[in-house]
């Protein structure tokens, strides 16, 4: 079975450009979630989905950061305009069911976007 | 306060030998998960093994398995013969209950090294 799939592994731009990352989560997965890892800070939660809603974006560090889920199988996190201090690994996860429904809730993660702001 | 901690930064190991990683936590919630990811210096984030807080057996995997001590609030990964492939960073992770419940809590990390 794909894992989750993400793209671009790697990205450099400029500041002030737009840059958008893609994500396709595994199949049958009803939670999707967006993550930061960086030296300073390690893994932070950004944002996550349910049925392609958005639960929780508190973790979304400015209003620059949009993310959105059109669909199951899709899922966008865009930063506009980029900043140098944005460079990061950014990993997109997947999980399926809820604790409380019983299942472990494991959350599978993509290769991650190495994002390079210059 | 960290909800997780991970107090080696780095170890050394001799293949073949066993490892074993530290982790405690933090929660006051009676229903909470306990993850370990790898992950090598090719980046991507692998899941290990999970133990839930209920389950009353440790958790096993292949050559992995979790060392869950409840009452002291530990959740020590250990490795049995160590591989050179397993040389990588290693992450313990918690998801509490609600309404956080699905959310991951990443300590630091400890980087492995397995030596020849």
């Amino acid at each position: 079975d794909a894992g989750v799939i993400q793209s671009p592994r790697h990205e450099v731009t400029e500041m002030g450009q737009e840059v958008t990352l893609r994500c396709k989560p595994i199949s049958g997965h009803d939670y999707l979630f967006w993550y930061r890892q960086t030296m300073m800070r390690g893994l932070e939660l950004l944002i996550y989905f349910n049925n392609n809603v958005p639960i929780d974006d508190s973790g979304m560090p400015e209003d620059r950061f949009s993310a959105k889920m059109p669909n199951a199988s899709f899922s966008t996190l865009k930063i506009q305009p980029s900043e140098p201090r944005d460079s990061a690994v950014y990993f997109c996860a997947s999980s399926f069911g809820s604790a409380l429904q019983g299942y472990t809730d494991t959350q599978y993660f993509g290769p991650g976007t190495r994002l390079t702001v210059l | 306060a960290q909800k997780i901690t991970q107090t080696q930064p780095g170890m050394f190991v001799q293949e073949k030998e066993a490892v074993t990683l530290d982790c405690t936590y933090d929660t006051s919630d009676q229903s909470y998960g306990l993850f370990w990811y790898k992950q090598p210096s090719s980046g991507e984030m692998i899941f290990l093994i999970y133990q839930g807080s209920y389950d009353e057996q440790n958790a096993t995997e292949g050559r992995y398995s979790l060392n869950f001590q409840k009452a002291r609030k530990s959740a020590n990964l250990v490795i049995s013969a160590s591989q050179l492939g397993d040389s990588a960073m290693y992450f313990c992770a918690m998801r509490e209950g609600p309404p956080n419940d699905y959310k991951l809590s990443f300590g630091a990390g400890t980087t492995v090294t397995v030596r020849a």
